[in-house]
């Protein structure tokens, strides 16, 4: 059975650094093609793509935030972990990972989900 | 503002036939094949339609897709009160920077 975790802080300050994990289980991360990526939703909002890691460590940012982010991977954790700098209340959001088998491919499995708040 | 265009709302009665559409630019939809996303109120959205036209295992055929060009529909059959949520629609898109995925704005489906 496929799952995804996200684990973090539910509230962070302006200007912290946001650093969430993704705990995966039911597949590896080392398995080709095997992708993780970040997704996130402000409340009401829509989804933003953020960024992705394969098993081969191909990653990629979003252009908009790409200054801010960074996403790695430990294999033998079967985690994939997103830390974004300098956080601002616009960065208010659920915050999703979710697996993906290939580029041009979809996300078949998602987390649940954690809200983060950025308020001092 | 999402680089892919939906309708924000939609909606329907019991039995209807409602459709869904996102607009692209040939550097996503246009080369790239599209997949919609189901997100029930206070959940994860959930894959509902891959690849333009396919439908995972356990997604009712009620639920159809297609593409044309730059362009993507999504088509509900026999409209449910349980298809009542929010549908995307997303692609990869061939960024100068490297690939991205980029979603659209979401239509939020209302069943009368």
């Amino acid at each position: 059975q496929v799952t995804l975790k996200e684990s973090g802080p539910v509230l962070v300050k302006p200007t912290e650094t946001l650093t969430l994990t993704c705990t995966v289980s039911g597949f590896s991360l080392s398995n080709a093609r095997m992708g993780v990526s970040w997704i996130r939703q402000p409340p009401g909002k829509a989804l933003e793509w953020l960024a992705h890691i394969f098993s081969n460590d191909e990653k990629s940012y979003s252009t908009s935030l790409k200054s801010r982010l960074t996403i790695s991977k430990d294999t033998s954790k079967s985690q994939v972990v997103l830390t974004m700098t300098n956080m601002d209340p616009v960065d208010t959001a659920t915050y999703y990972c979710a697996r993906i088998r290939g580029s041009n491919s979809n996300y078949d499995y998602w987390g649940q989900g954690t809200l983060v708040t950025v308020s001092s | 503002q999402s680089v892919l265009t939906q309708p924000p709302s939609a909606s329907g009665t019991p039995g209807q036939r409602v459709t869904i559409s996102c607009s692209g630019s040939s550097s996503n939809i246009g080369s790239n094949t599209v997949n919609w996303y189901q997100q029930l109120p206070g959940t994860a959205p959930k894959l509902l339609i891959y690849s333009n036209n396919q439908r995972p295992s356990g997604v009712p055929d009620r639920f159809s897709g297609s593409k044309s060009g730059t362009s993507a529909s999504l088509a509900i059959s026999g409209l449910q009160s349980e298809d009542e949520a929010d549908y995307y629609c997303a692609a990869w898109d061939d960024s100068l920077n490297g690939p991205e995925v980029v979603f659209g704005g979401g239509t939020k489906l209302t069943v009368l």
